[in-house]
């Protein structure tokens, strides 16, 4: 059975660093792209980027390059969702899922919400 | 960047009835369209993939149809657990792969 399970929620202050994580089980994780998206309050879904864990080659979004870091560890079947400084904007559930053979999400994490506030 | 509109952004259908939702792409995208279901306080769950397959243990009332720039999701007799948000998404070449900004299938 495949399964991602995120880290847990998190409550940060604007300027903090933070990484989030994702783990894989049930396929070969290091075969397929997985991916991350955004859930602002109340909105809906923004793609962020997606990682191929067998190589770390990495597409991001224009919204979002610059603004984060996708990583993976493919030895420990493990995505990461990295912020170097932390805005109150980046306040939202931020959800992995892993791609088949095509681009689209098959499965999906249960989210990290991430809480930045002063 | 590919800009996917859905429409409406709210519909009202009773249970029992069909519901039909759109996903307009601002450049074709051929079949390579995907629908999302999401109920409060869970994660998106996938439906349908290139615009018209059903994804694994999705029940036969949902049904996908269109290819390039339109899109259809139909639901054929709508229960009471598919009132949800309805979101499509592109997957055609080149990322990103945007989203519809969503529709919200409540009930009549």
């Amino acid at each position: 059975e495949v399964q991602l399970v995120q880290s847990g929620a998190e409550v940060k202050k604007p300027g903090e660093s933070l990484r989030i994580s994702c783990k894989g089980s049930g396929y070969k994780f290091d075969s397929y792209w997985i991916g991350w998206v955004r859930q602002m309050p109340g909105k809906g879904l923004e793609w962020m980027g997606i990682i191929y864990p067998g190589d770390s080659d990495t597409k991001y979004s224009p919204s979002f390059q610059g603004q984060v870091t996708i990583a993976a560890d493919k030895s420990i079947s493990t995505a990461y969702l990295l912020w170097s400084s932390l805005k109150a904007s980046d306040t939202a559930i931020y959800y992995c899922a892993s791609t088949s053979t095509k681009y689209y999400f098959d499965y999906w994490g249960q989210g990290t919400p991430v809480t930045v506030s002063s | 960047e590919i800009v996917m509109t859905q429409s409406p952004a709210t519909l009202s259908v009773s249970p029992g009835e069909r519901a039909t939702l759109s996903c307009r792409a601002s450049q074709s995208v051929s079949i390579n369209l995907a629908w999302y279901q999401q109920k409060p306080g869970q994660a998106p769950r996938l439906l349908i993939y290139d615009a018209s397959a059903r994804a694994t243990g999705i029940p036969a009332r949902f049904s996908g149809s269109g290819s390039g720039t339109e899109f259809t999701l139909t639901i054929s007799s709508l229960q009471s657990e598919d009132f949800a948000v309805y979101y499509c998404q592109h997957y055609n070449k080149w990322p990103p792969y945007t989203f519809g900004q969503g529709t919200k299938l409540e009930i009549k």
